[in-house]
């Protein structure tokens, strides 16, 4: 089955700078890569998703990309603000699947110093 | 407002206590599950739902019970808990299950099982 492994566990960044979290999966018909934030006492929430026909999608300042080929995919977030420390968890989803479930990274803990 | 609601938020209890952590949802969803959080393990799936009277196991689905007599509702049970089961738990839902749609998730209960 499918396996997804995020790095890193952890990520402090100076405000105002970029951050990229990666994610590798291992099932290459996997087709749907969603990026999920969780801040503190709250639950997930979809921030940006790509699917395997698109390369690269951005969204203000933050963008994923993904490399079929490699097999893996990135979170990148631009001119970092403190409302950006959180945990963030990256999944993938293949459609052969019969659980139709996202198999999920371990989360990397995003801290912004002021 | 739409929203995924779960209750109790926290919870201590002894082992072997019969629980139930209640999970609903106000968007009319066919999907519904259960994940556990862990340090370290991201979130894993306990048990899923596609619609009513629809369930199926997750990745951990042992020591869990769950049932979906209600569109709305998918509680969680635990018929004799464990300390291993120590845990922050997530109810989720999705538009559908077999196809990419955003899950949306509740607060979080943290049980904690001495």
């Amino acid at each position: 089955g499918e396996n997804v492994e995020q790095h890193p566990s952890t990520l402090s960044v100076q405000e105002g700078d970029s951050a990229v979290i990666k994610c590798t999966y291992s099932d290459s018909a996997s087709n749907y890569f969603p990026w999920y934030k969780q801040e503190l006492g709250k639950g997930p929430q979809l921030i940006i998703d790509i699917r395997s026909n698109v390369g690269e999608k951005k969204d203000q300042r933050i963008a994923v990309t993904l490399n079929k080929t490699a097999k893996h995919f990135s979170l990148h977030i631009t001119e970092t603000q403190p409302e950006d420390s959180a945990v963030y968890f990256c999944a993938a989803r293949t459609p052969l699947d019969s659980n139709y479930q996202l198999i999920w990274g371990a989360g990397t803990k995003l801290i912004i110093k002021p | 407002e739409a929203q995924v609601t779960q209750n109790p938020r926290y919870l201590i209890t002894v082992t072997g206590k019969k629980l139930t952590v209640t999970c609903s949802q106000n968007m009319n969803h066919e999907y519904m599950s259960w994940y556990r959080q862990d340090p370290g393990l991201g979130l894993r799936q306990i048990y899923y739902s596609m619609n009513v009277e629809v369930t199926d196991k997750g990745d951990v689905p042992e020591g869990y019970k769950v049932s979906r007599k209600e569109k709305r509702n998918f509680p969680l049970i635990l018929e004799s808990p464990s300390p291993n089961q120590t845990s922050l738990y997530f109810c989720a839902s999705s538009f559908s299950g077999t196809v990419n749609y955003e899950q949306y998730f509740g607060p979080g209960t943290r049980l904690t099982v001495t």
